[in-house]
């Protein structure tokens, strides 16, 4: 089942700050976020896993929440570059997944001068 | 620049027809990812190769198939074209041990495929 992003598109001045979130409603061993600029390839921004081990980028901080399976990146002092579609792509716990990725709608993030 | 590498860049073809994407991991990734991104489905993921065996499978189509060879680049195979399949193909690949879980993957920049 894909998880649910929220909000669908956010709209920023340079410096402002902005929380992306995501829900599933499975249990997840780990959330992936990717930023996306239109036509392409998404880019890894940060993976949190169960337990709370944390890799990614230095400039973006994240949190996930195991007990309600919801992840929120937190994009502060935003800037232009900032501009694109983010994904979540969730890691599901149960089973043998072998990194098999089920992406979130897409948030689209838009930072103006 | 990811490392990893898809050609081609752009396809045009018809209904019908049978079209090859290939795709070159990263130095030293053993897994590949193959995802589809449509602007009514979203990014889905089709299947996984680990070290020229199959992983995973997604919502792959029947008409779809795929492969990974021992120098570990991997192929998708698209036949009997419809022109829902026109969409942004994606590559991924990540180090990954057997489990696979928690892995980095990074995407190439895609293959356009465009059934007319």
């Amino acid at each position: 089942q894909q998880p649910v992003q929220s909000p669908q598109a956010v709209i920023l001045r340079e410096g402002e700050d902005a929380v992306i979130n995501c829900s599933s409603s499975k249990a997840l061993y780990s959330v992936h976020w990717y930023r996306q600029k239109h036509g392409e390839a998404p880019v890894f921004l940060m993976i949190l896993l169960k337990g709370g081990e944390q890799k990614g980028h230095e400039k973006i901080s994240a949190s996930f929440n195991e007990k309600k399976q919801q992840s929120s990146l937190y994009l502060t002092a935003s800037q232009l570059s900032y501009s694109g579609t983010y994904f979540c792509g969730t890691e599901w716990a149960g089973g043998t997944s072998y990194g098999k990725l089920t992406f979130g709608q897409g948030t689209i993030l838009t930072v103006h001068p | 620049d990811s490392g990893v590498t898809q050609t081609p860049k752009h396809l045009i073809t018809a209904t019908g027809q049978r079209v090859t994407l290939r795709c070159s991991p990263r130095s030293g990734d053993l897994s590949v990812y193959w995802y589809q991104q449509s602007l009514d489905q979203g990014l889905q993921f089709l299947i996984q190769y680990y070290n020229g065996e199959e992983r995973a499978k997604g919502n792959i189509l029947e008409r779809f198939s795929a492969q990974q060879f021992p120098d570990l680049h991997s192929e998708l195979n698209l036949s009997s074209l419809e022109l829902g399949d026109s969409a942004l193909y994606f590559c991924a690949s990540s180090v990954s041990g057997l489990a696979a879980r928690g892995d980095t993957q990074y995407f190439g920049p895609g293959t356009r495929l465009t059934v007319l």
